[in-house]
């Protein structure tokens, strides 16, 4: 069964990084594309970007231009998100979740990850 | 002027219907675009219910029972979400999304409580 299993949580000071891992199985990871959607407590879903395990090629949103790098290891089907400069308002729940139609907006996102908590304090 | 807008909340009783309503920006043509519903439970992750782009060009979500729809409102630029023979476990949140400017853009959220 598809399953998208994601890295623990991770306590973080202001300025520093945070690298989110999302392992996928069950399927033939380079056939899908990965994207990463974050939630702050209480608050609504906002979606970072998107990657192509099999190119690497990869899109993000214009807020994390210059701060979001999306990786991956094919060798591992592990897809990466690494978030820089990190601010209070980065704590949230970081979520993976597989595009079901690469390159069309008629897919969705049909498995997400448990969702990977990152919280930013001094 | 948010991209996304929707009501942060409804209530509606159990057996009735609702209707969640999502409105584009102005400067967004609502017949272009597909539409996404996702519905999320409190310590989970979004699940996708349905696209809409028209009654012709649809996809329901994997087990998604048909009490779940979708249509447009283009008079009021406008995508609805109606759930009808509303159950206790429906009482969600649900969030429209779109692809607009090279990126999907998500619906502050609607809170359905069902009482």
């Amino acid at each position: 069964q598809v399953q998208l299993v994601q890295s623990g949580a991770e306590v973080k000071k202001p300025g520093a990084s945070v690298k989110v891992s999302c392992k996928a199985s069950g399927y033939t990871f380079t056939d899908y594309d990965i994207n990463w959607v974050r939630q702050a407590t209480g608050q609504g879903l906002e979606w970072m970007g998107w990657m192509n395990p099999s190119s690497g090629n990869t899109g993000y949103a214009q807020k994390f231009q210059g701060r979001v790098t999306m990786t991956r290891s094919t060798s591992t089907s592990t897809a990466y998100m690494e978030l820089s400069s990190l601010r209070s308002e980065d704590t949230a729940i970081y979520y993976c979740a597989r595009w079901t139609l690469r390159g069309d907006t008629a897919g969705f996102l049909d498995y997400w990850g448990q969702g990977a908590p990152v919280t930013v304090s001094s | 002027q948010a991209v996304l807008t929707q009501p942060s909340s409804l209530s509606a009783s159990p057996g009735a219907s609702a209707s969640l309503t999502c409105t584009l920006n102005s400067g967004i043509n609502v017949d272009t675009h597909n539409i996404h519903w996702y519905q999320q439970k409190p310590g989970s992750p979004p699940q996708h219910l349905l696209r809409y782009n028209s009654d012709s060009d649809k996809q329901q979500g994997s087990g998604v029972p048909s009490r779940f729809s979708g249509s447009k409102d283009a008079s009021a630029n406008a995508v609805v979400l109606f759930i009808s023979g509303l159950q206790s476990d429906d009482e969600a949140d649900y969030y429209c999304m779109i692809w607009h400017s090279s990126a999907w853009v998500f619906g502050g959220g609607t809170k359905l409580t069902v009482l």
